[in-house]
């Protein structure tokens, strides 16, 4: 079974620009969370899909939005960038809501400069 | 809110035994789980305390105790390819939002 699939692996974009971020789950995992992983913050939750919809979003700003496709694939994209938008952009699949195991992909590293 | 606090970092010697702790404020979550990430690689689940005490893996043992918010987990026999990044995390009982602690990095020297 393929494991989660992040694209691209690497991305510099410079300040004021948009970028999209793509994340393919495991096959019959139905549930995509989304992190924000830097040096002095760890992994701070963005927000959840499942089934298409928004169940959880984390404290960020709305320059942040995501989406989630009928396939369970989804997107998350970031307005506006910032210099402190720089990090690792991380998906993770479960089977359900709420499993106790969540299967990561190997992220997306955005730089902003 | 839920908040896991764990050390920053912890170094230990090949053959050794560590354990890297983790506190937590929570109104409620399902379980302590915990993952492992290497440098430039992405978070791999480790183990999984649904109950308190505790659960062995091979080389890995997690610990929770509800009653003291607390929870670690304990490498044995320490090879330098332990030498990663390692985060607890609760799956919110309100919301099913998977949280992470700051995280420990552990350092094995030969």
């Amino acid at each position: 079974k393929a494991g989660v699939t992040q694209t691209p692996r690497y991305l510099i974009k410079t300040r004021g620009q948009q970028v999209t971020l793509s994340c393919s789950p495991i096959s019959g995992h139905r549930s995509v969370s989304w992190y924000q992983q830097t040096p002095g913050q760890g992994l701070q939750f963005l927000f959840e899909y499942f089934s298409e919809t928004q169940r959880n979003k984390g404290n960020f700003p709305g320059r942040f939005s995501g989406r989630q496709f009928s396939n369970s694939r989804s997107e998350m994209n970031v307005s506006t960038l910032e210099l402190g938008d720089s990090a690792l952009y991380l998906c993770a699949s479960s089977p359900i809501r709420g499993a106790p195991e969540a299967f990561f992909g190997q992220g997306t590293r955005l730089t902003v400069v | 809110g839920q908040s896991l606090e764990q050390p920053s970092e912890v170094t230990a010697v090949e053959g050794a035994i560590v354990q890297i702790n983790c506190t937590y404020q929570t109104s409620g979550f399902y379980g302590l789980s915990w993952y492992q990430q290497h440098d430039g690689g992405a978070p791999t689940f480790l183990s999984y305390n649904a109950l308190d005490g505790l659960e062995e893996t091979g080389r890995f043992s997690s610990f929770l105790s509800r009653s003291d918010s607390y929870g670690y987990l304990l490498l044995q026999e320490l090879q330098m390819k332990d030498s990663a990044s390692y985060f607890c995390a609760v799956r919110d009982q309100n919301t099913d939002k998977l949280i992470f602690g700051t995280g420990t990095r552990l350092q094995v020297f030969p």
